[in-house]
């Protein structure tokens, strides 16, 4: 079955510095990959989604890159924040005739420190 | 625009108990899935809706269940709980097209004693 690893360990940077959070996937060939945020006691809320056939993806501060041969995404939040602190998910397509179905890791906890 | 809202934030129940969760999408999405959250197995998929039929289905015992409604509102049922069904439930939304992100609401504790 489909699996999904995320760095374990919780991330602590400095404010400012680059944080680069990973995502390895086994027994898939997933359509896309999402990345979600989510800060305790609350929902995740989604950031950025990347297809198969796209190398990397940016949104402001965000970018994730896609490696189907390593079978591996990197998550990167360049200048960072204290309030970038929170957990970062990574989610695959469980199933690609919907939408609905994600199969997420566990998430990485990242702390930034002022 | 409203998020999804769940109700209750908050439910305290017996084992052997039969709990009910609802969620209300945002306007215009018809796909509503539900997902349970727990400390040692993360974010797992129990099912999903699409206009008022339930599309896809997690590993989870059949006393999980589910509905969804013509206004796309959904519902989902535990029936004899169990201690290890203490786990945050959430729901999240979207419009049901492929590649369509996920709206999350920001869920339901429930907790069994």
């Amino acid at each position: 079955s489909q699996k999904i690893e995320q760095n374990s360990e919780a991330l602590n940077i400095q404010e400012g510095k680059t944080a680069t959070l990973t995502c390895n996937y086994t027994n898939y060939s997933p359509a896309y990959l999402q990345w979600y945020r989510q800060d305790p006691g609350r929902g995740p809320v989604f950031l950025l989604l990347i297809r198969e056939n796209e190398k990397e993806k940016r949104k402001e501060r965000l970018k994730v890159t896609f490696d189907t041969t390593l079978k591996q995404s990197l998550f990167h939040i360049t200048a960072s924040q204290p309030a970038d602190s929170a957990t970062y998910l990574c989610a695959l397509d469980g199933d690609s005739s919907n939408t609905g179905k994600l199969i997420f890791g566990q998430g990485t906890t990242l702390q930034v420190k002022p | 625009k409203a998020g999804v809202t769940q109700t209750p934030r908050y439910l305290i129940k017996t084992r052997g108990q039969q709990v009910t969760l609802s969620c209300s999408p945002i306007s215009g999405h018809r796909s509503v899935s539900w997902y349970q959250q727990t400390p040692g197995q993360g974010l797992q998929f129990l099912f999903e809706y699409f206009s008022e039929t339930q599309r896809n289905k997690g590993n989870f015992p059949g006393r999980f269940s589910g509905r969804q409604f013509s206004n796309s509102r959904s519902e989902m049922n535990v029936s004899t709980l169990e201690l290890g069904d203490s786990a945050l439930y959430l729901c999240a939304s979207s419009p049901g097209l492929l590649n369509s992100p996920l709206h999350f609401g920001n869920g339901t504790r429930l907790t069994v004693t």
